[in-house]
């Protein structure tokens, strides 16, 4: 079974502090995936990854950047924390590049900033 | 863009009831999945259905990519499949970014 693990579940932070969301999946995939998910907004891709040290931007990358040093481990990086960065934000990999396989997420990190 | 609509929003049924939920997309797909959101918010695979059916369990999925939809089956509901079913795509024209389009879900709450 595909697993992708993220590193908290819960984080509380404020504003202006440097956040970081880890995720790590354990099934060799290529595309690794940073969406976050806001009532009535749905899912939005932030960050997009398909190789190591290879970063594509989503629709909404402002205010976020991405690291992926090894290709089993995607961070997600909130320079400066602010409020409106207070969403669920979940993890995703796939097996290749510009092919459609599956994806599959991780449990998601609630991240509050106050 | 593609547009991808789910219904119903919202379904309450009793344990044991049988259910449809429906996604229809505007464009042609590459790729569909469903998912089950459960209470903590973890996106659970169901079925990963560009094209005809699948079954696992109390669950079956048929995608009609020429008619543009899917259907999702529950059989016999169960408490435990309360939570927010999603609908995703991967368009055709994606390109190399397989961003998934979601759709905007059904809240489906079984009671005892």
């Amino acid at each position: 079974d595909v697993k992708v693990t993220q590193s908290s579940r819960y984080l509380v932070k404020r504003t202006g502090e440097k956040v970081f969301l880890e995720c790590v999946q354990d099934m060799d995939h290529e595309n690794m995936f940073w969406y976050r998910q806001d009532p009535g907004l749905g899912l939005r891709l932030i960050y997009f990854s398909y190789d190591v040290k290879m970063k594509e931007k989503g629709d909404i990358p402002e205010g976020y950047s991405v690291s992926r040093e090894k290709k089993e481990r995607f961070s997600l990086i909130l320079e400066s924390a602010s409020t409106n960065q207070t969403s669920m934000y979940l993890c995703a990999s796939s097996l290749y590049r510009n092919s459609y396989n599956e994806q599959f997420f991780g449990p998601g990190t609630r991240l509050t900033v106050l | 863009g593609i547009q991808v609509e789910q219904s119903p929003p919202d379904l309450i049924l009793q344990e044991g009831a049988n259910s449809t939920l429906r996604c229809n997309f505007s464009d042609s797909v590459n790729n569909l999945q469903w998912f089950h959101q459960n209470p903590w918010g973890q996106l659970i695979n169901l079925f990963y259905i560009p094209s005809g059916t699948k079954q696992n369990g109390r669950l079956s999925a048929t995608t009609v990519a020429t008619e543009r939809y899917s259907l999702l089956y529950i059989s016999s509901s169960q408490t435990t499949d309360s939570g927010v079913y999603f609908c995703a795509v991967l368009p055709n024209y994606g390109g190399a970014t397989n961003k998934l389009i979601f759709g905007t879900g059904t809240l489906l709450a079984v009671q005892p």
